[in-house]
């Protein structure tokens, strides 16, 4: 079983859609996090929520809204899609206490045209 | 948290040990140093990650200086498949603010 799983892999998208990156975790874990690593491939942290609750939001533009129903998930909604957004989405969970290590989903490769 | 610094890029020849450093010359007594990778487009990989003490496991070694101000990853026996960009991150274990720097990337030569 995958340990963090995204779906889709891989997404192509136009200009002003509105579209969503689901991210599920079966460890147990009760941090899940957001990064966007764009074409110059630096991992930037977006999101961070421990037990559903919203820790870190970097200065994100507010068209993206991360939604946690419960521990296992954090998806990511994405509205008004723009050229910009054009990256690959990982999403990452660990447990916030222990000095454990994160586990990191395969990525989301979105396009917008 | 503290910052890292790494050079941005390494050689290392196929079966030698490859010795990445990290400074971390800010870093505070209860962060500690994690070592993760990235293969090219996948999602990046755990490696190890120690407080004070080094570290082995069956990927790599942590060495941490005494005064922990820096450290090096060494992978004892680098292969084709280790050519991968390496993270150094220090952070407090319960911190959920986990932050990426440039790395280095590594390129393994046969």
């Amino acid at each position: 079983d995958t340990a963090v799983s995204q779906t889709p892999k891989y997404l192509v998208t136009q200009m002003g859609n509105d579209k969503s990156i689901k991210c599920e975790q079966n460890l147990g874990h009760d941090t899940m996090y957001w990064y966007k690593q764009d074409s110059k491939k630096f991992l930037k942290i977006m999101f961070s929520y421990n037990n559903k609750e919203l820790i870190i939001n970097e200065t994100v533009p507010n068209r993206f809204s991360p939604k946690s129903p419960d521990k296992a998930h954090l998806n990511l909604h994405i509205n008004s899609l723009e050229l910009g957004d054009s990256a690959v989405y990982f999403c990452a969970s660990s447990h916030s206490t222990g000095g454990t290590e994160a586990f990191f989903g395969q990525g989301t490769r979105l396009t917008v045209v | 948290d503290a910052k890292t610094t790494q050079p941005p890029s390494m050689d290392c020849a196929e079966g030698r040990a490859a010795n990445l450093p990290c400074n971390h010359s800010t870093i505070s007594g209860n962060e500690y140093v994690y070592w993760y990778r990235q293969i090219h487009s996948q999602g990046p990989q755990y490696i190890i990650h120690g407080l004070k003490n080094n570290e082995t496991n069956e990927m790599a070694s942590l060495i941490i200086t005494e005064d922990r101000k820096s450290s090096t990853l060494i992978l004892p026996h680098a292969t084709l498949r280790d050519t991968a960009v390496y993270y150094c991150i220090v952070r407090v274990a319960s911190n959920n603010d986990m932050r990426f720097g440039a790395g280095t990337r590594l390129t393994v030569k046969p």
